[in-house]
């Protein structure tokens, strides 16, 4: 089967750094994909990692490991705005087309 | 501008009642879904097409129907089986299966 963990909640003052780990268990890989969604809001794509390492996209980076089943979405510099869900997403390879997603980690900035 | 539609952005449903879902997408993309999203949860995959006229069940298809029968469109029904209705509605597509989905801007659904 399929299983993907996320933290449910994070807080973290303005200014501040905050890593947000996801963890999945995949019959086979094909990438892994970041969203952020705020309340009420669709989802939004944010990072797309298929390689180990690090991918930096100015104040947001993502990192993978395969082998040990794991990346994180690091968010530098926290602003009000970033306060919304980060859901960590995974294509399944046993059926084209079809996506896990994670319940989501709601961050949650304060001043 | 290229881009994924929803329609209503709100809609209420009466108890028995059939009700339609629309989703628009100008982007050229081969495939397209329809989630679903409760307070709290994660997205679940409903109903997922690959190609013009066809598509197939996701993990909780019961008491929704689809059509495919346009590139662009993708409408989803939510008939009378379905008994709990109440959620967030969300639909996507993707160039490709497995490439990234992009969204549209959802449809609240409630019962009244």
């Amino acid at each position: 089967g399929q299983n993907i963990d996320q933290p449910t909640e994070m807080t973290a003052t303005e200014g501040a750094i905050v890593q947000i780990n996801c963890t999945y268990q995949t019959s086979g890989f094909n990438g892994l994909f970041w969203y952020q969604q705020h309340a009420g809001e669709a989802p939004t794509f944010l990072s797309y990692n298929v390689l180990d390492g690090l991918e930096e996209k100015g104040r947001f980076s993502s990192f993978l490991s395969r082998s040990k089943g794991y990346s994180y979405l690091l968010l530098k510099e926290l602003q009000m705005k970033d306060s919304a869900s980060y859901l960590c997403a995974v294509p399944l390879t046993d059926s084209w087309g079809k996506f896990q997603f994670g319940a989501g980690t709601q961050v949650v900035v304060t001043p | 501008d290229g881009g994924i539609t929803q329609s209503p952005k709100y809609l209420f449903r009466k108890e028995g009642q059939n009700v339609t879902l629309s989703c628009e997408q100008n982007l050229n993309h081969d495939a397209m879904y329809w989630y679903r999203q409760d307070p709290g949860q994660g997205l679940r995959l409903i109903y997922y097409s690959q190609i013009v006229n066809d598509f197939q069940k996701g993990d909780i298809a019961e008491g929704y129907s689809v059509s495919r029968e346009k590139k662009e469109s993708f409408p989803l029904t939510v008939t009378s089986a379905q008994k709990n209705p109440t959620a967030f509605y969300l639909c996507a597509s993707s160039n490709q299966g497995g490439e990234t989905q992009y969204f549209g801007p959802g449809t609240r659904l409630l019962v009244l």
